[in-house]
């Protein structure tokens, strides 16, 4: 069974500290891993997919990178604006898609 | 483009009671997948269709759940009878090419069972 398990809980930070997520994974086939954002009181927005070990994927402040075990979302110079709940999934070769817990980011100016 | 769409945003009602969820996803789309999201939680899916045809329905509880997508545009999920449990948000997302990973969800539907 996929399993897809996402560290800290919780992440607290200066406006300007940079930091990063983490997103440890064990899946039959991975097809793909993603990230997305989700606001309070919204749907998960995506963010990026990534296919294979090595690969990096970048959008303004965040750059997602993956390795055969685990993918890491970089958040450089966060802004109060980058304060959401960052969620990691895995498609396996089922066609499932598997969602971490999320991490919860607030960003303080 | 509109994106999907989902309907009521908030529902309460009493343990016992049915209730039912609508979605419309995005025009063209033939994957649709409904997923159930606690607070704190990643979504969880529930069930998936291509097109009419539910196509992963193994965490659905087919005793109290069921799901519809006829002409496979629009969807319902619906529960009967409702338990204190079934408290969560309800998401619905859509795809038209699920191997990108790009899912793109609605708001959602919050379920309260009182």
């Amino acid at each position: 069974e996929d399993q897809v398990t996402q560290s800290p809980e919780a992440l607290r930070l200066q406006e300007g500290e940079s930091s990063s997520l983490n997103c440890s994974y064990t899946v039959s086939g991975l097809r793909g891993l993603f990230w997305y954002r989700q606001d309070p009181g919204k749907g998960p927005e995506f963010l990026f997919t990534l296919y294979s070990a090595g690969e990096e994927k970048e959008k303004e402040r965040l750059k997602a990178t993956l390795t055969k075990k685990e993918s890491f979302l970089h958040i450089t110079a966060p802004k109060p604006e980058d304060s959401a709940t960052y969620l990691c999934a895995v498609h396996d070769s089922w066609g499932k898609f598997q969602f971490g817990a999320g991490t919860q980011v607030v960003v303080t100016p | 483009e509109a994106g999907v769409v989902q309907s009521p945003r908030y529902k309460i009602i009493e343990k016992k009671q049915p209730v039912a969820f609508w979605c419309n996803p995005i025009s063209g789309h033939n994957t649709l997948y409904w997923y159930l999201q606690n607070l704190g939680q990643g979504p969880e899916l529930l069930i998936r269709y291509e097109n009419e045809e539910a196509v992963d329905d193994s965490q659905l509880p087919k005793d109290r759940f069921s799901a519809e997508r006829l002409k496979g545009v629009d969807s319902t999920l619906k529960i009967q009878p409702a338990e204190l449990g079934d408290s969560a948000v309800y998401l619905c997302a859509s795809s038209g090419q699920p191997s990108t990973g790009e899912l793109f969800f609605g708001e959602g539907s919050r379920l309260t069972v009182l």
